[in-house]
């Protein structure tokens, strides 16, 4: 079964450090283009970065470009994401997603679950 | 930036009805579009790609059509199981964007 699994999100001051990771399964991990979309609680999505999966070409939303760092390893199928500088507007559940190609420039067709991150003092 | 615009907001129908949702972009993008439905709690899923491809196992009575600027998601006949929002979504190029949903309500 092809599915992705988030974990690391939790509670983090305003200013703070988080790192997700998305394990991945059920295909060829390098293959595929990654993602990351958050949600905040009853709002819409908001699609936050991408990472080819070829080159490693990396693409952030503007919100959050100079704070997070998005990166793979291909050799464990998993996706990571350092968010540093956090702010209370950070505040979402962070799903992982699966490209439908390898390129960023795709649908995304396999979500995870989602991993809750809080920003608050 | 390229933005997406989702009409209606919100949409009020019942079962058995015909309803559609638009999806306008700022820009031309082609036919790089997809539509997603999310149910309350639960996680995005993928309809359609490229303005009008269904994925498999999606039901006959979901169609979308457009390219360039406008999009249009149609459910033929709603279904209960078809009340949720749904999210148009451009994907070519960085940034990605999602329009700002559209919920299905029932009547």
């Amino acid at each position: 079964e092809v599915q992705v699994l988030e974990s690391g999100g939790g509670l983090v001051q305003p200013g703070g450090s988080l790192r997700l990771s998305c394990a991945a399964s059920g295909f060829t991990f390098s293959n595929y283009a990654m993602t990351w979309v958050r949600q905040s609680p009853g709002k819409g999505l908001e699609w936050v970065s991408g990472i080819s999966g070829s080159d490693g070409s990396t693409y952030y939303a503007d919100s959050v470009k100079g704070r997070f760092t998005i990166s793979r390893d291909n050799s464990k199928s998993t996706l990571y994401l350092q968010m540093d500088s956090l702010r209370a507007e950070d505040t979402a559940i962070y799903h992982c997603a699966k490209v439908q190609g390898i390129a960023v420039t795709d649908a995304f067709d396999i979500w995870g679950q989602g991993t809750m991150v809080t920003v608050s003092s | 930036d390229i933005q997406m615009t989702q009409s209606p907001s919100s949409l009020s129908a019942s079962v058995g009805d015909r309803v559609t949702i638009t999806c306008r972009a700022s820009q031309d993008i082609r036919n790089f579009l997809a539509w997603y439905q999310q149910k309350p709690g639960k996680i995005p899923k993928l309809l359609i790609h490229a303005a009008s491809t269904l994925l498999s196992g999606v039901p006959s009575r979901f169609s979308a059509s457009g390219s360039g600027t406008d999009f249009t998601l149609t459910i033929s006949s709603l279904q209960p199981e078809d009340f949720a929002t749904y999210y148009c979504q451009k994907y070519n190029s960085s940034p990605i964007t999602f329009g700002q949903g559209t919920r299905l309500e029932i009547k």
